[in-house]
C-alpha cells in the first residue's frame, strides 16, 4: 500500500515566523510532489510542486526533496495569520497519473 | 482562464439511489481525476481519465463508475448509494497526463453528496 505520511497538527505558530511542514512518502517510484492548501470547506489549492532533489523557493513558500529519505517539506517564511489553513503533501503514483495524499496538517498562525 | 467546474455543488440522496456528479476540465486539459474525500480517510483517488479512456483506477468498488467525453468533460456515477458514500467528490484537471514534470492537478470546487 502506497502510503505519505504527515503530522496531522494543529501546528501552531505566531505570526511573523517559519512553518516548517514535513511529509514522507513510501512509493520510491514516485516522481512527482505537490503541496496543496486547503482552507475549511473549500478544495485543495496548489501551491507548490518539486520534481528535483533540492529545494525550490516561490515568493514566501520553499519546498524540499529528499529522494533518498524519501522526504519532502514545505517552509513557509513570514507566516500570515491567512496561511492558517489544512496543508495536504501529494506524491504522484509510479504510473504518475493519479495523486497519493497524505491527511494532512493543520497550520495556525496567531497574530 | 476559467478554472475547473463541478455540478451539482450540493447534493442529498437517499440509500439505495445513484447520483451522477459532472466536472468541466480547465480549457485544454485533457487529463480529469476523481477524488473522494471524507474526514476519516483524507482524500483518496477513484479514477483518471486521458482522452476518453480510463487509465487508473483506485480500491473502490465498481459500484463507481465514470467517462469521459470527447470535449474532456467528464462524469462520474455511483450506483446503489450507500451511507458511506457521503463525501466530498473533487475533481482535478491536468495539462498533460504522463508520469513525470507537468503534472500538476488542479481542483474544482467539489460537490458535497450526503446519502440520508
Amino acid at each position: 500500500q502506497k502510503e505519505v505520511e504527515q503530522n496531522s497538527g494543529p501546528l501552531s505558530v505566531p505570526e511573523g515566523a517559519i512553518a516548517s511542514l514535513n511529509c514522507t512518502y513510501s512509493d520510491r517510484g514516485s516522481q512527482s510532489f505537490f503541496w496543496y492548501r486547503q482552507y475549511s470547506g473549500k478544495s485543495p489549492e496548489l501551491i507548490m510542486f518539486i520534481y528535483s532533489n533540492g529545494d525550490k523557493e516561490d515568493g514566501r513558500f520553499t519546498a524540499q526533496l529528499n529522494k533518498a529519505s524519501q522526504y519532502v517539506s514545505l517552509l513557509i517564511r513570514d507566516s500570515q495569520p491567512s496561511d492558517s489553513a489544512t496543508y495536504l503533501c501529494a506524491a504522484s503514483s509510479q504510473a504518475g497519473t493519479a495523486l497519493i495524499f497524505g491527511k494532512g496538517t493543520t497550520l495556525s498562525v496567531s497574530s | 482562464k476559467a478554472g475547473v467546474t463541478q455540478t451539482p455543488r450540493y447534493l442529498i440522496k437517499t440509500r439505495g439511489q445513484q447520483v451522477t456528479l459532472s466536472c468541466s476540465p480547465i480549457s485544454g486539459h485533457r487529463s480529469v481525476s476523481w477524488y473522494q474525500q471524507t474526514p476519516g480517510q483524507g482524500l483518496q483517488f477513484l479514477f483518471e481519465y486521458f482522452s476518453e479512456t480510463q487509465r487508473n483506477k483506485g480500491n473502490f468498488p465498481g459500484r463507481f463508475s465514470g467517462r469521459q467525453f470527447s470535449n474532456s468533460r467528464s462524469e462520474m456515477n455511483v450506483s446503489t448509494l450507500e451511507l458511506g458514500d457521503s463525501a466530498l467528490y473533487l475533481c482535478a484537471s491536468s495539462l498533460v497526463g504522463l508520469a513525470g514534470p507537468s503534472y500538476e492537478q488542479y481542483f474544482g470546487p467539489g460537490t458535497r453528496l450526503t446519502v440520508t
